[in-house]
């Protein structure tokens, strides 16, 4: 069992559309990131949270500890949001990584 | 504002060759790391460097050195390269020795196939 799940595992959108990613873990963590990797390109840190919720322009990440979930929300999806989405936790000293979550939206 | 910067972005090998992808950032980071990136899996670390002089194993070392040559340079050879050891290499660092508690920063990737 991956300790790190994301879904879904490919997700296609209309422009406007409000989007959730989802990441569940099974072990304890530190902190979860969630990365956004642009095809062909490079891997960026999008949040970095541990209790709660974050909020940048369009994208919101929230976090329940209890449950070990987390979400990823895009409002007013954008064709530049396509994109591959990471989640990741910190646990015992290390990342661990989910396998992503494909996201393309349309115009 | 560079960030983490690997070299070279693309390489092909023909199996045996050896080579050593090339990593340095500019931001004073303690720890950096080496994961490949394969079609289907996360995101796995072959090295790390929690601080200068220091490097361990992570969950893939095998067919890998590495070499933290000072505070900014973190070095990935592949001494006998196989085709197995086609995939997507990413460097990154973080601010304080490992953990999930620092932001991390990633390089853009060096594209590694090996015939």
């Amino acid at each position: 069992k991956n300790e790190v799940e994301q879904s879904p595992q490919n997700l296609t959108a209309q422009e406007g559309e409000f989007i959730t990613i989802n990441c569940s873990y099974s072990v304890g963590i530190s902190a979860l990131h969630w990365l956004q990797q642009h095809p062909g390109g490079g891997i960026v840190s999008l949040f970095m949270l541990s209790s709660g919720k974050k909020k940048h322009g369009r994208l919101i990440a929230t976090i329940n500890i209890q449950e070990k979930h987390s979400s990823l929300h895009i409002t007013a999806s954008h064709p530049r949001d396509s994109a591959v989405y990471i989640c990741a936790v910190g646990s015992q000293g290390n990342l661990i990584f989910g396998k992503g979550t494909k996201l393309s939206v349309k115009p | 504002n560079a960030g983490v910067t690997q070299t070279p972005k693309f390489q092909v090998l023909k199996t045996g060759q050896s080579m050593t992808l090339q990593c340095a950032q500019d931001m004073n980071h303690n720890s950096m790391y080496w994961y490949r990136q394969d079609p289907g899996m996360g995101l796995r670390l072959i090295y790390y460097s929690a601080s200068e002089g220091t490097t361990d194993k992570g969950e893939v070392p095998n067919g890998y050195n590495v070499s933290r040559l000072n505070k900014r340079e973190f070095s990935l050879r592949l001494e006998s390269a196989a085709p197995s050891q086609t995939s997507v290499y990413f460097c990154a660092s973080t601010p304080q020795a490992p953990g999930g508690g620092n932001t991390i920063y990633f390089g853009e990737g060096s594209w590694l196939t090996v015939v």
